[in-house]
């Protein structure tokens, strides 16, 4: 199974954008790449994903590179809601099949 | 718009006593997936149902049984109870009619289970 690498922590200023890195190699041609994160005690929450081209919502911008080995999550403007735990997650395309969190980035939010 | 329910919200359990979770899908979602998640790790995949057949299974202790029901809802059995179990159990639900590329999975607020 495809795995993903993660920094452990990561700082940010508020207002400021942060990009979130995610490298995974090993990625199959079909896998998704989506992208969670997880405040404490509570669910993960959705944030964005993307299989080739990068992909822009409300929440997120994720750039996917060429060879689809690596990818960012950018958070425009990061606020304090935003300090969560960050999850890379390649997910295959046949529903039902598991996937992995990994270890995840904690990103903390500086006032 | 209505979320994953999980229930109960908090459970405490008693060493070799046994434990029922609930969690109910999105409606329309035909797919569910388990996840534990002990202190200060990350979420390990238990065991996933589509259309109430086990799909695809984890490391799920052979304590541990899950079933999905014909109303789409799921429900982790867990026996023999032990202090290890304690933890925050998840479900995500997913749905293939919608399009797993149009959505994300979508998880609950779980159930955190001590086992005292």
């Amino acid at each position: 199974d495809a795995k993903t690498t993660q920094p452990n922590s990561m700082e940010s200023n508020e207002e400021e954008p942060v990009h979130l890195p995610c490298n995974h190699s090993t990625i199959s041609g079909t896998d998704y790449i989506h992208w969670y994160r997880q405040l404490p005690s509570q669910g993960p929450e959705y944030v964005i994903h993307g299989l080739t081209s990068n992909v822009n919502n409300r929440m997120a911008s994720l750039a996917i590179a060429e060879d689809r080995k690596s990818s960012t999550l950018i958070l425009h403007r990061a606020t304090l809601r935003d300090a969560a735990v960050y999850y890379c997650i390649l997910i295959p395309p046949d529903t039902g099949n598991q996937f992995y969190f990994g270890t995840g980035t904690s990103l903390t939010v500086i006032p | 718009a209505a979320g994953v329910i999980q229930s109960p919200r908090h459970l405490i359990k008693e060493k070799r006593e046994t434990a029922t979770l609930k969690c109910y899908p999105i409606p329309r979602h035909d797919t569910v997936y388990w996840y534990q998640q002990g202190p200060g790790q990350d979420p390990q995949f238990l065991i996933s149902f589509y259309e109430k057949m086990q799909s695809d299974k984890g490391s799920i202790p052979d304590r541990f049984s899950a079933q999905q029901f014909s109303d789409y809802h799921s429900e982790l059995n867990m026996s023999s109870l032990e202090l290890g179990d304690s933890a925050l159990y998840f479900c995500a639900s997913s749905s293939v009619r919608d399009g797993l590329i149009n959505y994300g999975y979508t998880f609950g607020s779980g159930t955190r289970l001590t086992v005292v």
